[in-house]
């Protein structure tokens, strides 16, 4: 069965950096497109940034372009998220999730950020 | 950037209760809209996608619709594990964006 594994959260200062993994098992991971969404507490969810399986093609929300860099290692079946010159605003779950089609179907536990002083 | 807007925000009904929500969308987007449940502490789960088809496994009493701008999830009979938000989320074109979601509570 399909399983997304996020890691790599925790508190980080403002202006600092993280980066987020996301172990996937399950599925051919080489062949699917994958979303980074979080959602900031008693908040809603936000997309964050999405990659297309060749690696090539990527997107990014407003909030976030310049700051945060979406990547893939096919060979390690893992995606990333780059966080930098992190803000308060970005306190946050974030999940990892995996496009089928048109739509995400399957979603990961998600991972806390936290950017506090 | 394509916009979405739910309503309502809130929704308070009872068991065997019918509900509906609304996501509108700024702009045309086709039939490429889906529908998720999540319940605290807990990741979302994928109730409709195409606009109106039933994700594998989910309850018959779930249903979607709608095409273009405008979108309805529908509960028919509320069963108690069905209290929860409910987000829509188009893919359309890049950047996605979710509707601002619908707390279901009992009332």
């Amino acid at each position: 069965q399909v399983q997304l594994l996020e890691s790599g959260g925790g508190v980080v200062q403002p202006g600092g950096s993280l980066r987020l993994s996301c172990a996937a098992s399950g599925f051919t991971f080489s062949s699917y497109g994958m979303h980074w969404v979080r959602q900031a507490p008693g908040k809603g969810l936000e997309w964050v940034a999405f990659i297309r399986n060749g690696e090539t093609n990527k997107y990014y929300a407003d909030s976030v372009k310049g700051r945060f860099t979406i990547s893939r290692d096919n060979s390690k079946n893992t995606l990333y998220l780059q966080m930098n010159s992190l803000r308060a605003e970005d306190t946050a779950v974030y999940y990892c999730a995996k496009q089928y089609l048109r739509r995400i179907d399957h979603w990961g536990q998600g991972t806390l950020v936290t950017v506090s002083s | 950037d394509i916009q979405l807007t739910q309503s309502p925000s809130f929704l308070s009904a009872s068991v065997g209760d019918r509900v509906t929500i609304t996501c509108r969308a700024s702009q045309g987007i086709g039939n490429f809209l889906a529908w998720y449940q999540q319940k605290p502490g807990k990741a979302p789960k994928l109730l409709i996608y195409g606009a109106s088809t039933l994700q594998s496994g989910v309850p018959s009493r779930f249903s979607g619709s709608g095409s273009g701008t405008e979108f309805t999830l529908t509960l028919s009979s509320l069963q108690p594990e069905d209290f929860a938000t409910y987000y829509c989320l188009h893919l359309n074109t890049y950047p996605c964006t979710f509707g601002q979601g619908t707390k279901l509570e009992i009332k």
